[in-house]
């Protein structure tokens, strides 16, 4: 089955720096890659997500990248504020968007 | 639309009690998702309804864990008899097609 990992596992920036978070994926049979962000005590909301036959897309101050070739696609959030700090996850399904894997994990600090 | 509802948002019971988790999925999605979160083992998917019937039921633990769907604005969760070592937090989420999943804020349970 399909194996995300994530890293890094916790990670922190100064207010209007860049913050970028990376997954790799094990079946490339995978096609859909959504983004998720977790704010304590809620459940994870997407932020963003990327299908396969793209390789870049951006909303506003977030983006995403795919390498399909390399299996990896990252998150990349521009002039951070605080309230960006969360947990992000990032998540890989194939082309039925029902069996979505998880990544482990990345808590983002974004320090005033 | 008020998004996914979960029920109870936060449940403490003993060991060998039953608890039984609840979910309002969004109207219209004909998807239905249970996921456990946990330190140590992240997101989990426990199993997915379509149109109210159990598709993949692969991820439930256990024999102990049971869900059910009797209609498509309801579903639940029972684990009998509980064990400490299923605290954790309960998603449900719910999607429409081939869309994103959408969570809701999660049942936190401790079993003690």
């Amino acid at each position: 089955g399909e194996n995300v990992e994530q890293h890094p596992s916790t990670l922190s920036v100064q207010e209007g720096d860049s913050a970028v978070i990376k997954c790799t994926y094990s079946d490339s049979a995978s096609n859909y890659f959504p983004w998720y962000k977790q704010e304590l005590g809620k459940g994870p909301q997407l932020i963003i997500d990327i299908r396969s036959n793209v390789g870049e897309k951006k909303d506003q101050r977030i983006a995403v990248t795919l390498n399909k070739t390399a299996k990896h696609f990252s998150l990349h959030i521009t002039e951070t504020q605080p309230e960006d700090s969360a947990v992000y996850f990032c998540a890989a399904a194939g082309w039925n968007n029902n069996d979505m894997r998880f990544g482990a994990g990345t808590r983002l600090t974004v320090k005033p | 639309d008020a998004g996914v509802i979960q029920s109870p948002r936060h449940e403490v019971t003993e060991m060998g009690q039953e608890v039984t988790l609840r979910c309002k999925p969004i109207s219209g999605h004909d998807y239905l998702f249970w996921y456990r979160q946990t330190m140590m083992r992240g997101l989990e998917l426990l199993i997915y309804f379509n149109n109210n019937v159990p598709i993949d039921d692969s991820g439930m633990p256990e024999d102990r864990f049971s869900a059910k769907m009797p209609n498509a604005s309801f579903s639940t969760l029972k684990i009998q008899p509980s064990e400490p070592r299923d605290s954790a937090v309960y998603f449900c989420a719910s999607r429409t097609g081939k869309e994103t999943q959408y969570f809701g804020p999660g049942t936190r349970l401790l079993v003690l």
